[in-house]
């Protein structure tokens, strides 16, 4: 099945730096990829996703890049902000059956220091 | 208007009891999905459901059950609970047929069992 591995655990930034997050994913099969931000007692919350299809998609401060190649793909967050503080997840999963459960890894903690 | 809600939030209970917990989506989709996150914030799938097939994770005891009435709920019920089932259960949903397939999360239960 999927393995889906996230970098680094923890991420501490000035405000107004960005902040990159990496993943790594096994299936090649896989062809979608969410992100997810989760704050502090809540539920995660999708921000971005791509497909394979796409090497990269940007959403203001937000933009995710994929290497299908070497089965990874990346988040990157300029000019971060306080409330950016959350941790992040990284998902993969196949979207050509319809039952396709999505496959975490293990989070980002991403700290934003003011 | 929350799109997708369960009960209860909190779930206190001792080891041995059986307890359900409630999913219900308002999206129209038909997929739904249990995600257990374990005390250092890892998100993993137990089950996904639509009306064609159910999919176990084969780690999942089979003292968890999903149960769902209809499209717009999915229940999950646990026998004999014990300690290390205290975490928090997200639920979730997708529309099958759609392009992007967003899974959209409950607010999540937090089971503590003592």
């Amino acid at each position: 099945g999927e393995n889906v591995e996230q970098h680094p655990s923890t991420l501490s930034v000035q405000e107004g730096d960005s902040a990159v997050i990496k993943c790594t994913y096994s299936d090649s099969a896989s062809n979608y990829f969410p992100w997810y931000k989760q704050e502090l007692g809540k539920r995660p919350q999708l921000i971005i996703d791509i497909r394979s299809n796409v090497g990269e998609k940007k959403d203001q401060r937000i933009a995710v890049t994929l290497n299908k190649t070497a089965k990874h793909f990346s988040l990157h967050i300029t000019e971060t902000q306080p409330e950016d503080s959350a941790v992040y997840f990284c998902a993969a999963s196949t979207l050509n059956s319809g039952n396709t459960p999505l496959v975490f890894g293990k989070g980002t903690r991403l700290s934003v220091i003011a | 208007d929350t799109a997708v809600s369960q009960t209860p939030k909190y779930l206190v209970t001792q080891m041995g009891n059986d307890k359900s917990i409630k999913c219900e989506q308002n999206l129209g989709h038909d997929t739904m999905y249990w995600y257990k996150q374990d005390s250092k914030k890892f998100l993993k799938i137990m089950f996904s459901y639509n009306n064609k097939e159910l999919i176990i994770n084969e780690t999942v005891p089979n003292r968890f059950s999903p149960k769902s009435p209809d499209k717009a709920h999915l229940n999950l019920h646990i026998n004999s609970l014990e300690l290390g089932d205290s975490a928090v259960y997200f639920c979730a949903s997708s529309l099958a047929d759609s392009p992007q397939r967003v899974q959209y999360f409950g607010p999540g239960t937090r089971l503590l069992v003592l």
